[in-house]
């Protein structure tokens, strides 16, 4: 089983709808990175979240440390914020190694 | 200021042949982190060198190592290649080092292994 999971694997949208993504860890971490990936393969850091809520344009990004869970929320969507949005985590025994999820890969139709 | 920069872009090598890859990080930043995507196995974490010194090390063979320069500019090396290193190579500079720092990334390096 793998430490980070998020789910959807894979969600296709209509512009203008709002979109969830999900990540579940199964560790102790210190901090939780959300990552966009677009074609071609550049990495773009959206939010570093150790706690709370975070909100940067339409995007948002809420983290629950008890549940071990956290979101990424886009509002008012966009085809342009088709990509695969990644989570990943520092997990806190010390050894500070990102460990990543699988990817969401949106698609946002015109 | 100018991004994280890697190059080659694209490599195609043979099978047993070595290669060395090439990051050259944010100006003033002093860590870099190497990374390994590939379809099946997603993003792995290679390895973290700060001020020129090693500080982390992810779960991969010895085949894989790297260095970092007095200018922060890192490679990172891998020999005897296998076709399973065929992955996106991505590199990701930061002012310091630890969770606090946030993390840019280059375009990466795209090995195919043949």
């Amino acid at each position: 089983k793998n430490e980070v999971e998020q789910s959807p694997q894979n969600l296709t949208a209509q512009e203008g709808e709002f979109i969830t993504i999900n990540c579940s860890y199964s560790v102790g971490i210190s901090a939780l990175h959300w990552l966009q990936q677009h074609p071609g393969g550049g990495i773009v850091s959206l939010f570093m979240l150790s706690s709370g809520k975070k909100k940067h344009g339409r995007l948002i990004a809420t983290i629950n440390i008890q549940e071990k869970h956290s979101s990424l929320h886009i509002t008012a969507s966009h085809p342009r914020d088709s990509a695969v949005y990644i989570c990943a985590v520092y997990p806190n025994f010390g050894n500070e190694k990102l460990t990543f999820g699988t990817g969401t890969r949106l698609t946002i139709i015109p | 200021k100018a991004g994280v920069t890697q190059t080659p872009r694209y490599l195609i090598k043979t099978r047993g042949q070595q290669v060395t890859l090439s990051c050259s990080p944010i100006s003033g930043h002093r860590s870099v982190s190497w990374y390994q995507q590939t379809p099946g196995q997603g993003l792995q974490f290679l390895f973290e060198y700060f001020s020129e010194t090693q500080r982390n090390k992810g779960n991969f063979p010895g085949r894989f190592s790297g260095r970092q320069f007095s200018n922060s500019r890192s490679e990172m090396n891998v020999s005897t290649l296998e076709l399973g290193d065929s992955a996106l190579y991505l590199c990701a500079s930061s002012l310091g080092t630890g969770v606090s720092y946030e993390q840019y990334f280059g375009p990466g390096t795209r090995l195919t292994v043949t």
